[in-house]
């Protein structure tokens, strides 16, 4: 069965650094790409970018170039978010989902990470 | 503003058939036949319900069906049930600039 399990959420201030996780089972994990989505409070989905952990080839939504970073540790079958310095409107619940590849909307997701982010 | 465009709401009762329409252009929808629909279900994940257009994967009932027809998918739901009450969002490639782009999602009212 396929599983991506995400870390738990996140109470963090304006400013501070952040990164979340995203640990894929039951599948080979090199052989597809793992991607991340942005889910603001009520509002829709956004798609910020996407990684393949067999050699971090990574693709970012223009959104989301330079605003985050994505990585993968292939060794331990688990992708990353990062933020370097939060804002307040970084406060959403963020989703990883498995993807076939960059041109295909996810198949498996995550159950997301709530990200807070207030002073 | 999303990319691909929903309407907001769709309603309909059991047993009948309702359509969604997602709209996009010569660059998305038009161009690629990588168009993919989603279901999520309050304060939970969203569930592929069709990939490549067309396609269900396993598990999904055959109630679910998608096309398209120029810059614009569609995906069908026949033969209402409560359950299928959710919010529904279709995603498209865009090139190898934008990549994938959602739709801003259709609340689904069973009757």
């Amino acid at each position: 069965e396929v599983q991506l399990v995400q870390s738990g959420a996140e109470v963090r201030k304006p400013g501070e650094s952040l990164k979340i996780s995203c640990k894929g089972s039951g599948y080979t994990f090199t052989s597809y790409w793992i991607g991340w989505v942005r889910q603001m409070p009520g509002k829709d989905l956004e798609w910020m970018g996407i990684i393949y952990p067999t050699d971090s080839d990574t693709r970012y939504s223009p959104s989301f170039q330079g605003q985050v970073t994505i990585s993968a540790d292939k060794s331990i079958s688990t992708a990353y978010l990062q933020w370097s310095s939060l804002k307040a409107s970084d406060s959403a619940i963020y989703y990883c989902a498995r993807s076939g590849g960059f041109t295909y909307g996810p198949d498996y997701w995550g159950p997301g990470t709530l990200v807070t982010v207030s002073s | 503003q999303s990319a691909l465009t929903q309407p907001r709401s769709v309603s309909g009762s059991p047993g009948q058939s309702v359509t969604i329409s997602c709209t996009g252009t010569s660059s998305d929808v038009g161009r690629y036949n990588y168009v993919s629909w989603y279901q999520q279900h309050p304060g939970k994940a969203p569930k592929l319900m069709i990939y490549d257009v067309s396609k269900r994967p396993s598990g999904v009932p055959d109630r679910f069906s998608g096309s398209k027809s120029g810059n614009t998918a569609s995906l069908t739901i026949s033969g209402l049930q409560a359950e299928d009450e959710a919010d529904y969002y279709c995603c498209s490639y865009a090139g190898s600039y934008t990549y994938v782009i959602f739709g801003g999602g259709t609340k689904l009212t069973v009757l």
